[in-house]
């Protein structure tokens, strides 16, 4: 099984600034199959990012990925009020089981 | 649009069972890997177990085996977690959520139903 590590756990930026959110595998993510999510607080994930640095359909492009092997960067270039969420990367590159990183939470400073 | 929508979602006592269903429209149902997730009170996502679209593959967690049963009925474009044996730590919002680029059996997901609240406790 492979096994996500999302750092930081919290990250406190203001709105416009830029965050770079990290997800490292234990061992290497087959062809790149890294996807990444955003939860807001009360709602269901949602699709950001899937093969590593592919936009999902209607995601903003200050959203993007990137990484390959065993680690794996999602970037948000200038964070709107609405980007404040908790984001998860997951692995599908590998037999399940799917896993998840336990999230990083994007807060307002 | 895609619409997923869960429900049999509620409290039972430990040792008991639960019927989960999630109605699926606006995509063809019959041509998509299905999933279920779960994320118990302020925690992370947890990945339940997943079918694919002719349920010849069909996958669990480990903490899952033997005690859930993943099935899909694609004339009814609707999928089905049962659960028995229920435990305390099995208390989450249950999401279903659609599959694509798969590989081996593991997805990732295209879009969630807003999830079902399975509440154990005596």
């Amino acid at each position: 099984e492979i096994v996500l590590t999302q750092s930081p756990g919290t990250l406190s930026l203001s709105q416009g600034e830029r965050a770079t959110l990290s997800c490292r595998a234990s061992q290497s993510v087959r062809s790149d199959y890294l996807a990444w999510y955003q939860q807001k607080p009360g709602q269901a994930p949602r699709l950001l990012i899937y093969g590593a640095s592919t936009r999902a359909t209607d995601i903003p492009d200050r959203f993007s990925g990137s990484g390959s092997g065993t680690d794996f960067t999602l970037t948000i270039s200038r964070l709107e009020p609405e980007d404040f969420a908790v984001y998860y990367c997951q692995q599908y590159g590998s037999s399940p089981p799917i896993t998840f990183g336990q999230g990083t939470r994007l807060e307002i400073k | 649009d895609v619409q997923l929508v869960e429900s049999g979602g509620g409290l039972v006592n430990p040792g008991g069972s639960l019927r989960l269903s999630c109605a699926a429209s606006g995509f063809i149902f019959s041509s998509y890997s299905m999933n279920w997730v779960r994320q118990a009170p302020g925690k992370g996502l947890e990945w339940v177990s997943s079918i694919n679209s002719g349920s010849n593959y069909i996958f669990y967690a480990d903490s899952m085996k033997g005690r859930f049963t993943i099935s899909r009925d694609n004339a009814q474009k609707s999928v089905y977690l049962q659960m028995n044996s229920l435990r305390v730590e099995d208390t989450a919002v249950y999401y279903c959520a659609r599959g694509w680029g798969c590989s081996g059996g593991s997805c990732f997901l295209l879009d969630w139903g807003q999830g079902t609240l399975v509440t154990v406790s005596s």
